[in-house]
């Protein structure tokens, strides 16, 4: 059974860089078939895919046009986690935030999801 | 990107009801569209992908169809667990985009 526990803070300060931090148990950020996501849900904008990290042979990632210029995300393969990394962040970037693993990363539907985290923006 | 929308935004039904949920894209795609129902304070679960196939463990009530531009979920008697706010999702190979939701209300 796959397996995901997000952890990271709560609150950033506008301007400063969001880090959260997605552990996965059940399976490996190296598949060489699932891919890896984060997705965001706030009022304002709903449901808000951001990107993804997968391997094949190297790892790739994928970002949306919305925060291409801010994001990265990162595997680590020592620790079998991945994490998000969004810069500049303001209190429009205040949303819970979702990862979740893509069964392949032809079919970007998500099967799995950590608990999420409330990050707010605020100074 | 592909916009998606889903109509109702809320919907009212009894239990044993018959409830059909509609979801649009803004351009025609292939069958690359999942369906996802999220209750306060979880995550999204999944339920249906590639427009009509049932993700393990999900109740056979509910069932997907539709291609090109329009799909609908449908849930045939309406359980009291199945209260909650469903998404539609469209995906391809490099990225997703959801519907703003239905939420299915007790009437």
């Amino acid at each position: 059974q796959v397996q995901l526990q997000q952890s990271g803070p709560g609150l950033v300060k506008p301007s400063q860089t969001l880090s959260l931090t997605c552990a996965i148990s059940g399976d490996s950020v190296s598949s060489d078939s699932a891919a890896w996501n984060w997705i965001r849900q706030s009022p304002s904008r709903g449901l808000e895919w951001l990107g993804r990290t997968y391997y094949r042979s190297k790892f790739y990632n994928d970002y949306a046009l919305s925060v291409q210029s801010r994001i990265t995300i990162k595997p680590d393969t020592s620790k079998n986690q991945f994490t998000l990394q969004l810069n500049s962040v303001t209190p429009e970037d205040t949303a819970v935030y979702y990862c979740a693993r893509a069964d392949t990363a032809m079919d970007n539907y998500f099967d799995y999801w950590g608990q999420g985290t409330l990050l707010t923006v605020s100074s | 990107d592909i916009q998606m929308t889903q109509s109702p935004s809320t919907l009212s039904a009894s239990v044993g009801d018959r409830v059909t949920i509609t979801c649009r894209a803004s351009q025609s795609f292939t069958t690359w569209l999942a369906w996802y129902q999220q209750k306060p304070g979880k995550a999204p679960k999944l339920l249906i992908y590639k427009a009509s196939t049932l993700q393990s463990g999900v109740p056979s009530r509910f069932s997907g169809s539709g291609s090109g531009t329009e799909f609908t979920l449908t849930i045939s008697s309406l359980q009291p667990d199945d209260f909650a706010t469903y998404y539609c999702q469209q995906y391809n190979s490099y990225s997703a985009t959801f519907g703003q939701g239905t939420k299915v209300e007790i009437k």
